[in-house]
C-alpha cells in the first residue's frame, strides 16, 4: 500500500525559515523523481519543485527559485522542502506526490495528505 | 507553459453534459512518440487531486467512462457525458511535457 505522509507545517513568520518532510512507503522510492505541489487557502494547485531520482536534477517554480531547496535521502525514503524567507503568499497546503516518469511513458497518482504551512505575523 | 482553463465555473443538471476546456501555451504534443502530455485531475474538498486522464485522453483504472478526453497541441477538453452527484469537484490539467509542470486554474463544476 502505497503511503506519502508530510509533516513540518505550521505557523511561522515571514522571513523565517520551515521544513517539510515527506516519508514514502509502498514503492521503490529512488526509482523515481518527487515533486512538491501546494494549494493556497480556496486557489487551485501550483506545481511548486521536481527532484530527479538520485537527487541530481532539480528545478523550481520561478518564484520560489532561490528560496526553497528541495532535497531527498534515499536511505531514509524521505522527500524534503527547505523553505527560507517565506512570505504571507507562500501559505498553502503542501503535498507531496510521485507523478511517474512522463519521459518514460509512466504516469502515476500517489499524493500525500498535505501539511498545512501559514505564513504569519 | 501557462495553462489556461474554461469556464472558471459551471453548472450543469444531473445527467447532463460537462465540458471543460483546457489551453496551452505551446504545444505538449510530442511528435516522437505522437503523444500529448497532459493529464486532467479532479479534487474533492479536503482531498489531495486524482488523475482522472493521461496522455489527454487516457482513462486511469477505476475511472468512470463517463469522463473522457480530446484534444492535442494547445487545445483539450475534458467531457462528462452524464454528470452524477459524486462529480461534483474542482478540475484541473496539467502539462507534464515541460521540466517544470504546470497546472491550469481550475474548473469547479457543480450542480444545477
Amino acid at each position: 500500500q502505497v503511503q506519502l505522509v508530510e509533516s513540518g507545517g505550521g505557523v511561522v513568520q515571514p522571513g523565517r525559515s520551515l521544513r517539510l518532510s515527506c516519508v514514502v512507503s509502498g514503492f521503490t522510492f529512488s526509482r523515481y523523481g518527487m515533486h512538491w505541489v501546494r494549494q493556497a487557502p480556496g486557489k487551485g494547485l501550483e506545481w511548486v519543485a521536481i527532484i530527479s531520482n538520485d537527487g541530481s536534477h532539480k528545478y523550481y517554480l520561478e518564484s520560489v527559485k532561490g528560496r526553497f531547496t528541495i532535497s531527498r535521502d534515499n536511505s531514509r525514503n524521505t522527500l524534503y522542502l527547505q523553505m527560507y524567507s517565506l512570505r504571507p503568499e507562500d501559505t498553502a497546503v503542501y503535498y507531496c506526490a510521485n507523478l511517474g516518469d512522463p519521459s518514460a511513458g509512466l504516469l502515476l497518482d500517489y499524493w500525500g495528505q498535505g501539511t498545512l504551512v501559514t505564513v504569519s505575523s | 507553459f501557462v495553462m489556461t482553463q474554461s469556464p472558471d465555473s459551471l453548472a450543469v443538471s444531473l445527467g447532463e453534459r460537462a465540458i471543460i476546456n483546457c489551453r496551452s501555451s505551446q504545444s505538449v504534443l510530442y511528435n516522437p512518440n505522437n503523444k500529448n502530455y497532459l493529464g486532467w485531475y479532479q479534487q474533492k474538498p479536503g482531498q489531495p487531486p486524482r488523475l482522472l486522464l493521461s496522455w489527454a485522453s487516457t482513462r486511469e483504472s477505476g475511472v468512470p467512462d463517463r469522463f473522457s478526453g480530446s484534444g492535442s497541441g494547445t487545445d483539450f477538453t475534458l467531457t462528462i457525458s452524464s454528470l452524477q452527484a459524486e462529480d461534483v469537484a474542482v478540475y484541473y490539467c496539467l502539462q507534464y511535457y515541460d521540466t517544470l509542470f504546470s497546472f491550469g486554474p481550475g474548473t469547479k463544476v457543480h450542480i444545477k
